[in-house]
């Protein structure tokens, strides 16, 4: 079973607008990290945000806010005022607690391609 | 100057060749990460190494030989690749310890096609 399931292949968004990128996981660990990453067409994976599952607030920085909802097992990106610079894959990320209290490895999604129209 | 540097940036090799993909980091991190990113695939974690030791080999082909000389520097040994071997191959590297998300660092990968 998919640990990281992204369902959108592609988004596309008037620019100066919000978008929501969705991101639902799979875990039965109580202890985990939501990630999400920006990969520009230069190849780069770039950190945006992440979200702790005890965190009590929704992780923000700067347009990028993550609505966490524990309960579906959902952790949605929300970009506003989408910029052109926007345009790239997105790819949610999950890390479980590792074995012997080490932390566990990165599992990504499938990555959803944004692209933002002038 | 980049936190992680990847080069060549680009390689084509014939399944005869050999060939070495070198990283480095600049983040006085201690763990990194060699991911391979196909088309329509999820980023797959290859290898990692924590502390120069490798903690994770994913189920690599003997073909893909990782190298980790110290923790700035980590190596991808090329020998005998399949065709459907052409990938971006990405290198990451994290602080696994003290506290904090260990997020990711990532270099611009190496785009790798073979023959």
């Amino acid at each position: 079973a998919q640990k990281i399931t992204q369902t959108q292949p592609g988004m596309f968004v008037q620019e100066k607008e919000a978008v929501t990128l969705d991101c639902t996981y799979d875990t039965s660990d109580p202890s985990y990290g939501l990630f999400w990453y920006k990969q520009p067409s230069s190849g780069e994976m770039i950190f945006l945000i992440y979200q702790g599952s005890y965190d009590q607030q929704n992780a923000t920085e700067g347009r990028y806010s993550l609505n966490f909802q524990k309960a579906r097992k959902s952790a949605n990106l929300v970009i506003s005022a989408s910029q052109l610079g926007d345009s790239a894959m997105y790819f949610c990320a999950m890390r479980e607690a590792g074995s012997g209290g080490s932390q566990g490895n990165l599992i990504f999604g499938k990555g959803t391609k944004l692209s933002v129209k002038p | 100057e980049t936190g992680v540097t990847q080069t060549p940036r680009h390689l084509v090799m014939g399944m005869t060749n050999k060939k070495s993909l070198k990283c480095e980091q600049h983040l006085g991190h201690n763990a990194m990460y060699w991911y391979k990113q196909s088309a329509k695939k999820p980023l797959e974690l290859m290898f990692v190494y924590n502390f120069k030791e490798q903690t994770e080999n994913n189920s690599v082909p003997s073909r893909f030989s990782p190298e980790c000389p110290n923790s700035s520097h980590l190596f991808l040994h090329l020998h005998t690749l399949q065709p459907e071997d052409s990938a971006l191959y990405l290198c990451a590297s994290s602080q696994r310890s003290g506290g904090g998300p260990g997020e990711l660092f990532f270099g611009e990968g190496s785009r790798l096609t073979v023959l």
